[in-house]
């Protein structure tokens, strides 16, 4: 199982884009690179999934470089409810099924 | 649809009681996982299953037991509870994903476990 490392904690702005970086140094061929979002009492709720390159939603980018050791997850004009915990999830639900390992995820806090 | 359901949402144990925790979900689902969450931690998968009739060992396996008799619905048992066993478990399903495709996994709302 690839092994992912984020760090710990970050701070931001109201309006400012913030952009968390994941470590995935052992990610096999055939792992995709999932973030999640998890509030306080809830269960975590998907954000957005790549492979490689550039991804974009109506929430997120998510940017992957070649080598795909690391991930950059980038929330554009963040507002307080982004507040939140934020995880990156390496896995392959094609031949490894259900082996997903979460990290200790990145608390964001935003700010006014 | 009500996505993946938890039941029940609140439960205190004394140490060595048993209990089930049910999980169920409509959206016809093949994989299923059971995770527990500690506090300021993150989520480790405690067993899963790729469909009905079958179950396998996540990372914290140990003093769990699951089944899935019915496709819409996995079961998390506690056999002989411990302190260490307080926790909030959650449940999530997903699709399995076609190559290039989305595998997104959808949890429920948790279920507050305290082990006294």
């Amino acid at each position: 199982l690839a092994k992912t490392t984020q760090p710990i904690s970050m701070d931001s702005y109201e309006g400012q884009e913030v952009n968390i970086t994941c470590s995935h140094n052992n990610i096999a061929t055939n792992d995709y690179i999932t973030w999640y979002q998890q509030f306080p009492s809830q269960g975590p709720r998907f954000i957005i999934q790549g492979y490689k390159t550039k991804v974009t939603n109506e929430v997120a980018s998510l940017f992957i470089p070649a080598d795909r050791k690391s991930s950059t997850l980038s929330l554009p004009r963040v507002s307080l409810s982004d507040t939140a915990v934020y995880y990156c999830l390496v896995d392959d639900s094609n031949t490894n099924a259900g082996k997903s390992t979460f990290g200790d995820g990145t608390t964001l806090t935003v700010k006014p | 649809n009500a996505g993946v359901t938890q039941t029940p949402k609140f439960r205190v144990l004394k140490t060595g009681q048993s209990m089930t925790l049910l999980c169920a979900q409509d959206m016809n689902h093949e994989y299923m996982y059971w995770y527990r969450q500690d506090p300021g931690m993150g989520l480790r998968l405690i067993h899963y299953s790729v469909g009905e009739g079958t179950t396998a060992k996540g990372e914290v396996p140990d003093g769990y037991n699951v089944s899935r008799l019915k496709k819409q619905n996995f079961l998390l048992g506690l056999e002989s509870a411990a302190p260490s066993q307080t926790s909030v478990y959650f449940c999530a399903s997903s699709y399995p994903a076609l190559a290039g495709g989305l595998n997104e996994q959808f949890f429920g709302p948790g279920t507050r476990l305290t082990v006294l």
